[in-house]
């Protein structure tokens, strides 16, 4: 299906565990977004990547990983998951910049115990 | 430092009434644009507007309306005619570049969102 998608949707983990959230797109946008949504904060940038193989931090990079070697996919990777880490996330992607609307998946909402 | 203020947490009103949502942004940029997004509660978050800083001009779609005013800094969204389809978080978000990155560093920067609630 055209658009764009996240998995898991839903996901339980332990503290310490590494975690992977998957984003995937169909369009070949060039950018792609993570964010973090958590109550009182509204949406918060993790990481961004302007192209294959070109990623910068956001406004929470800490305890995140990203990867992007290929155009429509965005892995978002928790090393050692912690509590202050349960929320939802988001991938988005857009069109050649960031100024252009962005398109938002589904969400993946992560619980760390 | 590039901030977006939806003062507004929660607002409710009766259907069929006018509401107005607040937003209000600081950036040093000259060249900047403004969105709005709506959040519905099954959670995905959909793209209504997107304002460049050199376009003053009011923009209406349908029951929607948008006001930006430079002068204030603000960029306020009005629902006329206020709908229970119209409940959700709605958030304002400003993009500005920075120059920390080699390729450029556009990002956007969301405001904390206003949960609107239409009372049937």
């Amino acid at each position: 299906d055209a658009g764009i998608t996240q998995s898991p949707r839903y996901k339980i983990t332990e503290t310490g565990r590494q975690v992977t959230l998957m984003c995937h797109q169909t369009w070949s946008h060039s950018y792609m977004f993570w964010y973090r949504q958590d109550l009182g904060h509204g949406l918060r940038l993790i990481y961004y990547s302007a192209a294959a193989d070109i990623t910068d931090k956001g406004e929470v990079p800490d305890g995140y990983v990203v990867s992007r070697s290929k155009t429509e996919n965005f892995p978002l990777t928790l090393e050692s998951a912690t509590r202050s880490q349960t929320s939802v996330y988001f991938c988005a992607s857009s069109e050649v910049a960031a100024f252009n609307e962005q398109y938002f998946g589904p969400g993946t909402r992560l619980t760390v115990t | 430092a590039q901030k977006v203020t939806q003062a507004q947490t929660e607002i409710s009103v009766v259907e069929k009434e006018d509401v107005t949502l607040d937003c209000v942004y600081e950036t040093r940029d000259t060249t900047y644009y403004l969105f709005w997004y709506k959040q519905p509660p099954s959670g995905e978050l959909v793209f209504l507007i997107r304002r460049n800083s050199f376009d003053e001009q009011n923009e209406i779609s349908g029951r929607y309306s948008w006001n930006f005013q430079k002068s204030t800094s603000s960029f306020n969204f009005t629902i006329t005619a206020s709908q229970v389809v119209d409940s959700a978080v709605y958030f304002c978000a400003l993009n500005h570049r920075g120059f920390i990155s080699n390729f450029g560093n556009e990002k956007l920067t969301f405001g904390t969102g206003t949960r609107l609630t239409i009372i049937p």
